[in-house]
């Protein structure tokens, strides 16, 4: 049973360009909502979170939209760099556990 | 900056054998995690750990394996006998509180043959 899916396995965009990625979750009783950014041989970085008592938190080129009813989450990145470039995983949570995404390959183009 | 560490960065072993991953978290967090990532799947969460203790256990984390918090700074995860389906890159967390972001270790990719 997957609580939190990433639909769309890889994404190309060209550099410069917004990136947007999605996530979709089933549970209603989450709460706190986090992306993820992993390179290949390493360990997953944390990126951005956000609570459910917001819908948007920005951080420098990222941003995350929340929307409740949808029970949906979006990452934008603005401008996509080339190191931009990794599998990016949303997750979430109602408590001590995270949920995770299946992930999605951005590569941006130069 | 702090950094969770990971040893090995990756263990061979033959079935049946038992493991031990470590982990060292950050000093001052008080929250420990183990994840794993079967190649080409999710990332699935297996335990937390607080206060000495389980707090939280998935499905996944039957009675062979285990963790322990042997000394101040250490974090392990035991694997008692091995199967070929626990080959997998296995990773430690923490966080300072449930509720923040955690950081993880790079991970260690362990083999069973």
């Amino acid at each position: 049973d997957q609580q939190v899916k990433q639909n769309s396995p890889s994404l190309s965009v060209q550099e410069g360009r917004i990136s947007i990625l999605n996530c979709d979750y089933t549970n209603s009783m989450f709460d706190y909502f986090l992306w993820y950014k992993k390179y290949p041989a390493e360990g997953p970085t944390f990126l951005i979170s956000i609570s459910s008592i917001k819908d948007k938190n920005e951080d420098g080129r990222f941003t995350v939209f929340l929307n409740k009813s949808a029970k949906h989450l979006s990452l934008h990145i603005v401008p996509s760099q080339p190191g931009d470039s990794a599998v990016y995983f949303c997750a979430a949570s109602a408590g001590n556990q995270f949920y995770f995404g299946t992930g999605t390959s951005l590569t941006v183009i130069p | 900056e702090p950094e969770v560490t990971q040893t090995p960065s990756h263990q061979v072993t033959q079935m049946g054998q038992e493991v031990i991953l470590r982990c060292v978290p950050i000093s001052n967090h008080l929250y420990f995690y183990w994840y794993r990532q079967i190649l080409g799947q999710k990332v699935e969460f297996l335990v937390s750990f607080y206060n000495n203790e389980i707090s939280e256990k998935s499905e996944i984390f039957d009675d062979q394996f285990s963790v322990e918090r042997p000394d101040g700074s250490n974090f392990t995860l035991k694997i008692r006998s091995t199967k070929l389906e626990d080959s997998a890159m296995y990773f430690c967390a923490s966080n300072p509180d449930a509720s923040e972001g955690y950081t993880f270790g790079s991970g260690t990719r362990l083999t069973v043959v």
